[in-house]
């Protein structure tokens, strides 16, 4: 069984630019969610996709963007990045909808961890 | 709104000693209750989770919690702490009534083992 993988695992960015970071789901979870973990927090909801569809979004801007593609992975955008996105990125995949993402049956990825200069 | 408090951003403790990580929530109802651990340079890996029923429940590495409703507590606590069980520990709630929300997590808390 392969777990979630994401990539890149580092990456420097400047202000300004845009980045996309990526995450392969666990074999067989339909749903991805993505968290924000700033350096000393716990993660924070960034929002989830469920066969392909936004499906609840946390307290971030639209330059936060994502995608789900039919093999169920999905993608990160942040344009026009600001020095407070530096964080370590966490992507989570479950399987069984919607219910699972807050029964806590969730797998997390490693993280990609954004630096921003 | 939901939120969760852990009360104590580091704590070390003797190996072999006795563990208890304190969290407390808010919430208006009786929410999913979770506890992660986090090893430097990973992601999160889920000890045990609370939905209804027995308050004291059993999770993976030897770890266990209680729910205690007139508390609004989740305390993970461990009868002999292992060198290995330095890491980030982090109390989350979900709500049964929304699907689809996302889990609310805690500040976490950092456990160092002293030898």
């Amino acid at each position: 069984e392969t777990g979630v993988t994401q990539s890149p695992t580092h990456l420097i960015k400047t202000r300004g630019q845009q980045v996309t970071l990526r995450c392969s789901s666990q074999s067989g979870h339909n749903t991805v969610s993505w968290y924000q973990q700033a350096l000393g927090q716990g993660p924070q909801f960034i929002f989830q996709y469920y066969r392909e569809e936004e499906n609840g979004r946390g307290n971030f801007p639209p330059r936060f963007s994502g995608l789900q593609f039919p093999n169920y992975s999905s993608e990160l955008n942040v344009n026009a990045l600001e020095l407070d996105d530096s964080a370590l990125y966490l992507c989570a995949s479950s399987l069984g909808g919607l219910a699972s993402v807050n029964t806590g049956e969730l797998f997390f990825g490693e993280g990609s961890r954004l630096t921003v200069l | 709104a939901q939120s969760v408090t852990q009360p104590d951003i580091h704590i070390t403790v003797s190996e072999g000693a006795s563990l208890e990580l304190r969290c407390n929530y808010s919430y208006g109802a009786t929410p999913y209750l979770f506890w992660y651990v986090q090893s430097p340079g990973q992601g999160l890996q889920l000890l045990l989770k609370y939905f209804s029923g027995d308050t004291l429940v059993q999770g993976i590495k030897g770890f266990e919690a209680e729910f205690k409703r007139s508390q609004s507590s989740f305390n993970l606590r461990k009868p002999s702490v292992h060198w290995s069980d330095a890491a980030e520990y982090f109390c989350a709630v979900g709500a049964p009534e929304q699907a689809g929300t996302a889990l609310i997590f805690g500040k976490g808390t950092t456990l160092s083992v002293s030898s």
